[in-house]
Protein backbone atom coordinates (compact mmCIF):
# COMPACT_ATOMS: atom_id res chain seq x y z
CA UNK A 1 0.00 0.00 0.00
CA UNK A 2 1.59 3.01 -1.03
CA UNK A 3 -0.23 5.23 1.90
CA UNK A 4 -1.34 8.84 1.47
CA UNK A 5 -0.05 10.23 -1.47
CA UNK A 6 0.40 14.52 -1.36
CA UNK A 7 1.75 16.70 -4.36
CA UNK A 8 3.80 18.88 -4.46
CA UNK A 9 6.20 17.82 -1.48
CA UNK A 10 7.60 22.39 -1.83
CA UNK A 11 6.11 24.78 -3.20
CA UNK A 12 7.45 27.87 -3.38
CA UNK A 13 5.32 31.03 -5.36
CA UNK A 14 4.91 34.55 -4.79
CA UNK A 15 2.25 36.63 -2.66
CA UNK A 16 -0.93 36.96 -5.12
CA UNK A 17 -0.20 33.64 -6.48
CA UNK A 18 -2.87 30.48 -6.37
CA UNK A 19 -1.38 27.41 -4.95
CA UNK A 20 -3.03 24.11 -6.13
CA UNK A 21 -2.13 21.26 -3.39
CA UNK A 22 -3.03 17.59 -3.76
CA UNK A 23 -4.08 14.68 -2.41
CA UNK A 24 -4.96 11.05 -3.23
CA UNK A 25 -6.31 9.18 -0.10
CA UNK A 26 -6.02 5.50 0.84
CA UNK A 27 -7.84 3.18 -1.56
CA UNK A 28 -10.87 2.55 0.53
CA UNK A 29 -10.82 4.75 3.02
CA UNK A 30 -14.09 7.17 2.97
CA UNK A 31 -12.63 9.97 4.98
CA UNK A 32 -10.29 12.58 3.72
CA UNK A 33 -8.50 15.35 6.14
CA UNK A 34 -7.03 18.57 5.45
CA UNK A 35 -4.45 20.26 8.27
CA UNK A 36 -2.21 22.86 8.36
CA UNK A 37 0.77 22.82 10.97
CA UNK A 38 2.98 25.91 11.94
CA UNK A 39 5.23 25.86 15.12
CA UNK A 40 2.77 28.74 16.44
CA UNK A 41 -0.38 26.88 15.59
CA UNK A 42 0.53 23.37 15.83
CA UNK A 43 -1.91 21.16 13.81
CA UNK A 44 -5.22 22.83 12.41
CA UNK A 45 -7.88 20.81 10.63
CA UNK A 46 -8.65 22.90 7.87
CA UNK A 47 -11.74 20.89 6.33
CA UNK A 48 -13.13 17.30 6.31
CA UNK A 49 -15.10 15.06 3.94
CA UNK A 50 -17.07 11.55 4.55
CA UNK A 51 -17.67 9.90 1.08
CA UNK A 52 -16.83 12.64 -0.71
CA UNK A 53 -19.01 15.17 0.73
CA UNK A 54 -17.60 18.09 3.31
CA UNK A 55 -19.12 18.03 6.23
CA UNK A 56 -16.96 20.40 8.37
CA UNK A 57 -14.96 23.57 6.96
CA UNK A 58 -15.29 25.64 9.90
CA UNK A 59 -11.75 25.53 10.01
CA UNK A 60 -11.17 26.93 6.28
CA UNK A 61 -9.21 30.81 7.68
CA UNK A 62 -11.32 32.52 5.35
CA UNK A 63 -12.75 32.75 1.60
CA UNK A 64 -9.14 32.58 -0.26
CA UNK A 65 -9.17 28.72 0.88
CA UNK A 66 -11.38 26.00 -1.07
CA UNK A 67 -11.13 22.40 -1.02
CA UNK A 68 -12.86 19.99 -3.15
CA UNK A 69 -12.99 16.12 -3.57
CA UNK A 70 -14.43 15.17 -6.81
CA UNK A 71 -13.91 11.16 -6.23
CA UNK A 72 -13.19 9.41 -3.77
CA UNK A 73 -9.37 8.87 -4.68
CA UNK A 74 -8.38 12.80 -5.47
CA UNK A 75 -9.12 15.96 -3.36
CA UNK A 76 -7.06 19.22 -4.17
CA UNK A 77 -6.71 22.22 -1.43
CA UNK A 78 -6.68 25.97 -3.50
CA UNK A 79 -5.29 29.08 -1.99
CA UNK A 80 -6.44 32.00 -4.38
CA UNK A 81 -4.48 34.56 -3.41
CA UNK A 82 -1.77 33.15 -1.28
CA UNK A 83 -0.24 35.50 1.48
CA UNK A 84 3.02 34.59 3.03
CA UNK A 85 1.18 34.35 6.10
CA UNK A 86 -0.09 31.13 4.64
CA UNK A 87 3.67 29.65 4.44
CA UNK A 88 2.84 26.39 6.79
CA UNK A 89 3.21 22.24 6.43
CA UNK A 90 -0.32 20.58 4.80
CA UNK A 91 -1.41 17.57 5.75
CA UNK A 92 -3.66 15.28 3.66
CA UNK A 93 -4.48 12.41 6.05
CA UNK A 94 -7.79 9.46 5.00
CA UNK A 95 -9.54 7.13 7.64
CA UNK A 96 -11.10 3.81 6.77
CA UNK A 97 -13.93 4.41 9.17
CA UNK A 98 -15.26 5.45 11.48
CA UNK A 99 -14.35 4.99 14.47
CA UNK A 100 -10.58 4.15 13.49
CA UNK A 101 -7.41 5.83 12.94
CA UNK A 102 -6.23 8.74 10.58
CA UNK A 103 -3.16 7.81 7.86
CA UNK A 104 -1.46 10.93 7.17
CA UNK A 105 0.26 11.64 3.91
CA UNK A 106 4.09 13.37 4.08
CA UNK A 107 2.79 16.84 3.90
CA UNK A 108 3.56 19.90 1.06
CA UNK A 109 5.84 22.53 2.56
CA UNK A 110 4.55 25.64 1.25
CA UNK A 111 6.34 28.95 0.88
CA UNK A 112 4.99 32.33 0.21
CA UNK A 113 7.04 34.92 -0.23
CA UNK B 1 -16.25 21.38 21.30
CA UNK B 2 -13.66 18.90 22.99
CA UNK B 3 -10.55 20.57 24.44
CA UNK B 4 -7.55 17.89 24.51
CA UNK B 5 -4.56 19.22 26.94
CA UNK B 6 -1.23 17.53 27.15
CA UNK B 7 1.57 17.60 29.28
CA UNK B 8 4.66 18.00 29.18
CA UNK B 9 5.63 20.02 25.80
CA UNK B 10 9.01 19.09 26.43
CA UNK B 11 10.33 15.39 27.76
CA UNK B 12 13.95 14.36 27.91
CA UNK B 13 14.66 10.80 29.15
CA UNK B 14 17.78 8.84 29.63
CA UNK B 15 17.90 6.11 27.13
CA UNK B 16 16.34 2.74 28.57
CA UNK B 17 14.69 4.95 31.16
CA UNK B 18 10.53 5.18 30.74
CA UNK B 19 8.87 8.21 29.27
CA UNK B 20 5.14 9.54 29.81
CA UNK B 21 3.05 11.56 28.16
CA UNK B 22 -0.14 12.44 29.64
CA UNK B 23 -3.79 14.24 27.88
CA UNK B 24 -6.95 15.25 29.57
CA UNK B 25 -10.05 15.75 27.54
CA UNK B 26 -13.36 17.45 28.03
CA UNK B 27 -15.81 16.03 26.28
CA UNK B 28 -17.63 12.57 27.84
CA UNK B 29 -18.60 11.50 24.47
CA UNK B 30 -15.58 10.48 22.99
CA UNK B 31 -14.37 7.36 22.94
CA UNK B 32 -11.77 7.01 20.25
CA UNK B 33 -8.52 8.16 21.46
CA UNK B 34 -5.07 7.92 19.31
CA UNK B 35 -1.36 8.43 19.50
CA UNK B 36 0.65 9.56 16.67
CA UNK B 37 4.39 10.23 16.73
CA UNK B 38 5.84 12.54 14.11
CA UNK B 39 9.52 12.89 12.99
CA UNK B 40 11.38 15.85 11.80
CA UNK B 41 10.14 16.15 8.22
CA UNK B 42 7.38 13.95 7.89
CA UNK B 43 3.67 13.66 8.55
CA UNK B 44 2.32 12.08 11.94
CA UNK B 45 2.29 8.24 12.49
CA UNK B 46 -0.66 6.29 14.24
CA UNK B 47 1.42 4.53 16.90
CA UNK B 48 -1.12 3.14 18.82
CA UNK B 49 -5.25 3.81 19.95
CA UNK B 50 -7.60 3.07 22.47
CA UNK B 51 -11.50 2.53 22.49
CA UNK B 52 -13.40 4.19 25.74
CA UNK B 53 -14.60 0.42 26.29
CA UNK B 54 -10.79 -0.53 27.23
CA UNK B 55 -8.71 0.14 29.95
CA UNK B 56 -5.59 0.13 28.80
CA UNK B 57 -3.82 -1.95 25.83
CA UNK B 58 -0.35 -2.03 25.00
CA UNK B 59 2.01 -2.80 21.88
CA UNK B 60 5.69 -3.91 22.36
CA UNK B 61 7.02 -1.22 24.50
CA UNK B 62 4.64 1.42 24.31
CA UNK B 63 1.20 1.04 26.00
CA UNK B 64 -1.76 3.56 27.11
CA UNK B 65 -4.08 3.64 29.77
CA UNK B 66 -7.11 5.10 29.71
CA UNK B 67 -9.70 7.04 32.48
CA UNK B 68 -12.93 7.64 31.44
CA UNK B 69 -14.14 8.72 34.87
CA UNK B 70 -11.03 11.31 34.91
CA UNK B 71 -10.93 11.82 31.31
CA UNK B 72 -7.35 11.51 30.97
CA UNK B 73 -5.33 9.26 29.36
CA UNK B 74 -1.52 8.43 28.91
CA UNK B 75 0.87 7.18 26.62
CA UNK B 76 4.07 5.40 28.48
CA UNK B 77 7.31 3.92 26.23
CA UNK B 78 9.10 1.71 28.31
CA UNK B 79 12.81 1.20 27.41
CA UNK B 80 13.40 4.28 25.59
CA UNK B 81 15.99 3.97 22.63
CA UNK B 82 17.16 7.30 20.39
CA UNK B 83 14.91 6.62 17.78
CA UNK B 84 12.12 7.15 19.70
CA UNK B 85 13.00 10.86 19.66
CA UNK B 86 10.19 12.68 17.93
CA UNK B 87 6.92 14.51 18.84
CA UNK B 88 4.07 13.16 20.44
CA UNK B 89 0.18 14.03 19.90
CA UNK B 90 -2.61 12.31 21.72
CA UNK B 91 -5.90 13.25 20.11
CA UNK B 92 -9.46 12.32 21.13
CA UNK B 93 -12.49 12.20 19.21
CA UNK B 94 -15.78 10.91 18.66
CA UNK B 95 -17.38 7.97 16.41
CA UNK B 96 -17.17 9.56 12.83
CA UNK B 97 -16.03 12.75 13.66
CA UNK B 98 -13.26 15.09 13.28
CA UNK B 99 -10.04 14.30 16.10
CA UNK B 100 -8.80 16.84 18.20
CA UNK B 101 -5.34 16.92 18.99
CA UNK B 102 -2.93 18.02 21.55
CA UNK B 103 -0.25 20.18 21.41
CA UNK B 104 2.21 18.14 21.20
CA UNK B 105 5.26 16.70 23.31
CA UNK B 106 8.68 16.60 22.46
CA UNK B 107 10.63 13.81 23.68
CA UNK B 108 14.25 13.16 23.13
CA UNK B 109 16.08 10.14 24.67
CA UNK B 110 19.64 10.86 25.61
CA UNK B 111 22.23 8.16 24.69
Amino acid sequence: DAGVIQSPRHEVTEMGQEVTLRCKPISGHNSLFWYRQTMMRGLELLIYFNNNVPIDDSGMPEDRFSAKMPNASFSTLKIQPSEPRDSAVYFCASRPGRDEGQFFGPGTRLTVL
Amino acid sequence: GENVEQHPSTLSVQEGDSAVIKCTYSDSASNYFPWYKQELGKGPQLIIDIRSNVGEKKDQRIAVTLNKTAKHFSLHITETQPEDSAVYFCAASRAGNQFYFGTGTSLTVIP
